[in-house]
């Protein structure tokens, strides 16, 4: 089982449509988590952090964590062409020292 | 204004040669981190560094070499024994305290001919 598991897609929604995201960990002891947005051929940049469980919102982005479950979501509302990227998964793991771990990235399409 | 610098963006190299990639922050940040990224995949440690003059192996350390010497500065050397160093190259650092959140440079893609 990989640490960080994420679909590859390609997931394609249209404009305007609600994108979800999701990642899974196997870490238990795990107590921060990042989503990462990788435009092709850039670096990734920092979109939003999650530690508590719950939700947490930032404009049309929202992070769920569901630490029981071992699960977090990222959902994008009101999906546009631009929000068309790969989204990483990071989980900070404990039972590597604190090291970030990440996912394989899901490309996400939103087609205009 | 802040960030990180990595040089060369592109860089060809033949086999059989070591290469440099240079990372530099002006961030005053105290941990500095290398990734490699392949195609379809996600990133995988190479080193990183918590504090000047001390460094750790990620989980793709062979083949690679590192020094800290400044706080500033971080960079990567791929050796002739990297099998397969064809990739993207990422430096990242990240403040000591606070949240946990990387800052990522523009990356280095090198390429084996």
């Amino acid at each position: 089982q990989k640490e960080v598991e994420q679909n590859s897609g390609p997931l394609s929604v249209p404009e305007g449509a609600i994108a979800s995201l999701n990642c899974t960990y196997s870490d238990r002891g795990s107590q921060s988590f990042f989503w990462y947005r990788q435009y092709s051929g850039k670096s990734p940049e920092l979109i939003m952090f999650i530690y508590s469980n719950g939700d947490k919102e930032d404009g049309r982005f929202t992070a769920q964590l569901n630490k029981a479950s071992q699960y977090v979501s990222l959902l994008i509302r009101d999906s546009q062409p631009s929000d068309s990227a790969t989204y990483l998964c990071a989980v900070k793991s404990y039972n590597q020292g604190g090291k970030l771990i990440f996912g394989q990235g899901t490309e996400l399409s939103v087609k205009p | 204004d802040g960030g990180i610098t990595q040089s060369p963006k592109y860089l060809f190299r033949k086999e059989g040669q070591n290469v440099t990639l240079s990372c530099e922050q002006n961030l005053n940040h105290d941990a500095m981190y290398w990734y490699r990224q392949d195609p379809g995949q996600g990133l995988r440690l190479i080193y990183y560094s918590q504090i000047v003059n001390d460094f750790q192996k990620g989980d793709i350390a062979e083949g690679y070499s590192v020094s800290r010497e400044k706080k500033e500065s971080f960079p990567l050397t791929v050796t002739s024994a990297q099998k397969n160093p064809t990739a993207f190259y990422l430096c990242a650092s990240r403040t000591g305290t606070g949240a946990n959140v990387l800052t990522f440079g523009a990356g280095s893609r090198l390429t084996v001919l």
